[in-house]
């Protein structure tokens, strides 16, 4: 079946330092989505990305897309507290997506 | 106020009973899912739903049912059946099935002793 492998499982990283996480498929993806849950919440969608290497920014975050649309990966410059929570990446299948084993996210104030 | 409502937060259970979790919603969305969270894991799709009176099995629909009798409800029914119940439950929706955006309700922590 369909899936969505997501490195790191966890980050741990100095307030002010950037962080990197990275979503690669098995198949090529229609397309992908970034979800963040906070600690003790649920999954808030951020952002989809459609076309073979789009490159897609949200003020610190930045998503990208892969050319051959099995990869993705998002950025965020300069970490705050606020950036804490697991992110996870979802690939679109058929009738539903299939989700990344996320990354946790800890900033160290 | 529009949105996924899902209760209880939190829901305790005795082993061999069976437990119905609750997910509405009012975004007239026609599609709805059941997700299962781990620690350490992300999240599985246990059933989806792409339009009223249909659903559909996802990857560990195994010990679980689904009805989908209304348009804005899709209750999950946790069966004895199920070997490791306790778990984190999450209910989200999409305008159609497929590739579209998912909003999810707050969850609902099963635990199971």
């Amino acid at each position: 079946g369909q899936q969505v492998m997501q490195i790191p499982q966890y980050q741990h990283v100095q307030e002010g330092e950037d962080f990197t996480t990275y979503c690669n498929s098995s198949t090529t993806l229609s397309n992908i989505q970034w979800y963040k849950q906070r600690p003790g919440g649920h999954p808030v969608f951020l952002i989809q990305l459609v076309k073979s290497g789009e490159v897609k920014k949200q003020k610190r975050l930045t998503f990208q897309f892969g050319e051959a649309k099995k990869n993705s990966s998002l950025h965020i410059t300069a970490t705050q507290t606020t950036d804490v929570g697991t992110y996870f990446c979802a690939g679109a299948g058929a009738n539903n997506l299939f989700f990344g084993t996320g990354t946790r996210l800890t900033v160290i104030p | 106020d529009g949105g996924i409502t899902q209760s209880p937060k939190y829901l305790f259970r005795k082993e061999g009973q069976n437990v119905t979790l609750s997910c509405e919603q009012n975004l007239n969305h026609d599609a709805m899912y059941w997700y299962r969270q781990d620690p350490g894991q992300g999240l599985r799709l246990i059933y989806y739903s792409q339009i009223v009176n249909d659903f559909q099995k996802g990857d560990i629909a195994e010990g679980y049912s689904v009805s989908r009798e209304k348009k804005e409800s899709f209750p999950l029914t946790v069966t004895s059946a199920q070997k490791n119940p306790t778990a984190f439950y999450l209910c989200a929706s999409s305008v159609l099935a497929g590739s579209y955006e998912q909003y999810f309700g707050p969850g609902t922590r099963l635990t199971v002793t």
